[in-house]
């Protein structure tokens, strides 16, 4: 099992510019999620998926969009890049569990670092 | 609202010991712990449930405090291999899939 796979590893925009990060799990998780890490700021929650078609937002949500059409995918779309989204990206997938109680440990993948010029 | 950790960094030699704070101002129904190396991803430590006993995974275990919201992070007899920055996640009941971290907690290990 390859895990969750995150494309690209390194990616430069310039402002304003639009790009997708992608995000693949083959593990068979119902849930997904997206952080962004900064120095001193931790992971902090974007978006989080709950299954198929079902997305919500996080801490910071603001200038991303995302969408779960499948259980294996979950992009993150930024619209129009801005230099506050410098920053490297994290996508993670855990399984339910079936007492819907609590998390089950995360999955990251290996990150994605975005610098908006 | 994030959970704050403390300290923000601490500097051990080894075998030294050092305990990892996070707390939290809301009603916590779980907390992870993750360790990251410098350029990797967070690897899973531990869960501690709302209710549950103290876990241990080596020389590396934890508590949770349920009426204080807060955990606390063990690392005895510190190693090499223990470097790196230390995040507290924590979950409310009933919200799988959402996950909160704290801001970290570096360590590093010295010779």
């Amino acid at each position: 099992n390859a895990g969750v796979t995150q494309t690209p590893k390194f990616q430069v925009l310039k402002t304003g510019q639009s790009m997708t990060l992608q995000c693949a799990q083959d593990m068979n998780h119902e849930y997904m999620s997206w952080y962004r890490q900064d120095p001193g700021m931790g992971l902090r929650l974007i978006h989080y998926s709950v299954g198929a078609g079902i997305t919500d937002q996080g801490e910071v949500p603001n200038g991303y969009n995302v969408s779960r059409s499948t259980t294996e995918d979950f992009p993150l779309r930024l619209l129009s890049a801005a230099p506050s989204q410098t920053s490297v990206y994290f996508c993670a997938s855990s399984y339910k569990v079936r007492s819907l109680t609590y998390n089950s440990p995360l999955h990251f993948g290996n990150g994605t670092r975005l610098t908006v010029t | 609202q994030q959970p704050v950790q403390s300290p923000q960094a601490v500097i051990l030699r080894e075998g030294e010991d050092a305990v990892i704070n996070c707390s939290s101002s809301k009603a916590l129904y779980s907390v992870h712990w993750y360790r990251q190396k410098h350029g990797e991803a967070p690897v899973f430590l531990m869960i501690l449930l709302k209710g549950g006993e103290q876990k241990g995974h080596e020389k590396i275990s934890a508590s949770f405090n349920e009426k204080k919201q807060q955990s606390s992070l063990y690392l005895t007899a510190s190693q090499l291999s223990y470097s790196g920055t230390y995040f507290c996640g924590t979950g409310l009941y009933n919200q799988g899939g959402k996950l909160i971290f704290g801001q970290g907690t570096e360590l590093s290990v010295k010779p």
